[in-house]
C-alpha cells in the first residue's frame, strides 16, 4: 500500500448505529487530518493530530470522535449521526502540521446516514 | 478569519489550450501558504502547487503555474496545454502560520476540457 488509504470507501448507516472510519498513511508523516466535504459546500477541517496529539478541533459535534493511536493511523468514530452528516469524509497527512507543508489526501469515505 | 473565494463555478477549455482559474483570499495575517488541489470524479484530492506569502517568484510545477498578486490578494492557477485528464474540480486553499496546517478551501471550479 502507498500513500493514504481509507476504509471503507462507502458506508450506509442508520441514525442509531455506531461505526468507525479508518485512515492509514504510509508516508512517514507526523500530522493527520479529517475533513468533511458536503454537497455544495467547501471542504471543512474537522480535526488535526500532530504527533498523535489533537491540536485542532474545529467545533465538531461530539457525535464525531477521533482517535489517533499512532502516527500512521487515524480513526473517526461515529454514533447517533444525523442525515445532514451524509458527506465525503477525507483523511489527509503531512510531514508536519504547518502552513507551508502540502497535505496528501486519501480517496475518502462516502457516508450516507439514513 | 481567513476566507477563499473562487468566483468561477465552471470553466471550459479546448484541449491543448491554456486556462486560468481565479482565486482571491482574505486574511489579515502576513505569513501564509496558498495551495491548489485537483479533485477528479474519483474523489481523491491531489496536490498541485504551492505559493508562500513571502515568495517573490511565481510558483511553477510542470504545466501548472501561479499568477500571485499579493497586493490584490489573488493567486490564479494557469494550466498550460490542457489535456482531457485535466477535467476535474479545482480547489484553492490557504493555510496560516498560526493554524497548525489547517487548510481553508474555496468552493471550487469545475474544469471541463473539450477534445
Amino acid at each position: 500500500e502507498t500513500g493514504v488509504t481509507q476504509t471503507p470507501r462507502h458506508l450506509v448507516m442508520g441514525m442509531t448505529n455506531k461505526k468507525s472510519l479508518k485512515c492509514e498513511q504510509h508516508l512517514g508523516h507526523n500530522a493527520m487530518y479529517w475533513y468533511k466535504q458536503s454537497a455544495k459546500k467547501p471542504l471543512e477541517l474537522m480535526f488535526v493530530y500532530s504527533l498523535e496529539e489533537r491540536v485542532e478541533n474545529n467545533s465538531v459535534p461530539s457525535r464525531f470522535s477521533p482517535e489517533c493511536p499512532n502516527s500512521s493511523h487515524l480513526f473517526l468514530h461515529l454514533h447517533t449521526l444525523q442525515p445532514e452528516d451524509s458527506a465525503l469524509y477525507l483523511c489527509a497527512s503531512s510531514q508536519a502540521a504547518g502552513p507551508a507543508v502540502e497535505q496528501y489526501f486519501g480517496p475518502g469515505t462516502r457516508l450516507t446516514v439514513t | 478569519a481567513q476566507k477563499i473565494t473562487q468566483t468561477q463555478p465552471g470553466m471550459f477549455v479546448q484541449e491543448k489550450e491554456a486556462v486560468t482559474l481565479d482565486c482571491t483570499y482574505d486574511t489579515s495575517d502576513q505569513s501564509y501558504g496558498l495551495f491548489w488541489y485537483k479533485q477528479p470524479s474519483s474523489g481523491e484530492m491531489i496536490f498541485l502547487i504551492y505559493q508562500g506569502s513571502y515568495d517573490e517568484q511565481n510558483a511553477t510545477e510542470g504545466r501548472y503555474s501561479l499568477n500571485f498578486q499579493k497586493a490584490r490578494k489573488s493567486t490564479n492557477l494557469v494550466i498550460s496545454a490542457s489535456q482531457l485528464g485535466d477535467s476535474a474540480m479545482y480547489f484553492c486553499a490557504i493555510s496560516l502560520v498560526t493554524s497548525y496546517g489547517k487548510l481553508t478551501f474555496g468552493q471550487g471550479t469545475i474544469l471541463t476540457v473539450h477534445p
